[in-house]
């Protein structure tokens, strides 16, 4: 079965500062690789993904991914965190089935 | 266009009571799937559907069953809810086209079991 470990289950940063959420997986295959963001009481929203291609990959709100094969990870990255950017943060990673195989989350803290 | 929706929103239960959630897509997508999502421990899969009138099973299965009579519908059933199954559940819809795999989200359904 495939895994994803997102290294952090909380992190804070400055309002301004560099935002980097950490995401490892493994998967014995290429998988397809997703960054969701939840606001409290909401659902999943789509950060952005990987499938094939580039290996960095920008999504909305100006957060960006790169795919590192060598390392099996799949950061997240935002230079300037913003106070809205307050959410959890999921990674996920699927294979070649049709299952979905999700990190426990990381709570992001901005501070003013 | 509504995308993924869940009723209810809330619900309180009493041990051994049953209910069933409901989740409704509407944009034609072939795959659905029931998560539920406990603090630590991220999103776990308890089943999904590939299509009408096919379901299996996912990571946490006990205790739930789930039925897909309409493509547009995915139902979660408790027959007899424990405390254990206190828990926010998330809906799930995408389109079969490999490479195309993001998941949309419904808002979730809160459930407590007493």
């Amino acid at each position: 079965a495939q895994s994803v470990t997102q290294l952090g289950s909380h992190v804070s940063v400055s309002e301004g500062a560099l935002v980097l959420l950490r995401c490892n997986y493994s998967s014995s295959v290429p998988p397809y690789l997703f960054w969701y963001v939840q606001y409290p009481n909401q659902g999943l929203q789509l950060l952005l993904k990987y499938t094939t291609g580039a290996t960095l990959v920008k999504g909305i709100n100006g957060f960006e991914a790169e795919f590192k094969k060598s390392e099996t990870s799949f950061h997240l990255t935002k230079p300037s965190a913003h106070m809205s950017d307050a959410a959890e943060y999921f990674c996920a990673c699927q294979d070649t089935g049709n299952q979905f195989y999700f990190g426990t989350g990381t709570s992001l803290t901005v501070i003013p | 266009n509504a995308g993924v929706t869940q009723t209810p929103k809330f619900r309180v239960l009493k041990t051994g009571q049953s209910m069933t959630l409901l989740c409704a897509q509407d944009m034609n997508h072939e795959y659905m799937y029931w998560y539920r999502q406990d603090p630590g421990m991220g999103l776990r899969l308890i089943h999904y559907s590939v299509g009408e009138g096919t379901t299996a099973k996912g990571e946490v299965p006990d205790g739930y069953n789930v039925s897909r009579l309409k493509k547009q519908n995915f139902l979660l059933g408790l027959e007899s809810a424990a405390p254990s199954q206190t828990s926010v559940y998330f809906c799930a819809s995408r389109v079969k086209a490999a490479g195309k795999g993001e998941q949309y989200f419904g808002p979730g359904t809160r459930l407590t079991v007493t």
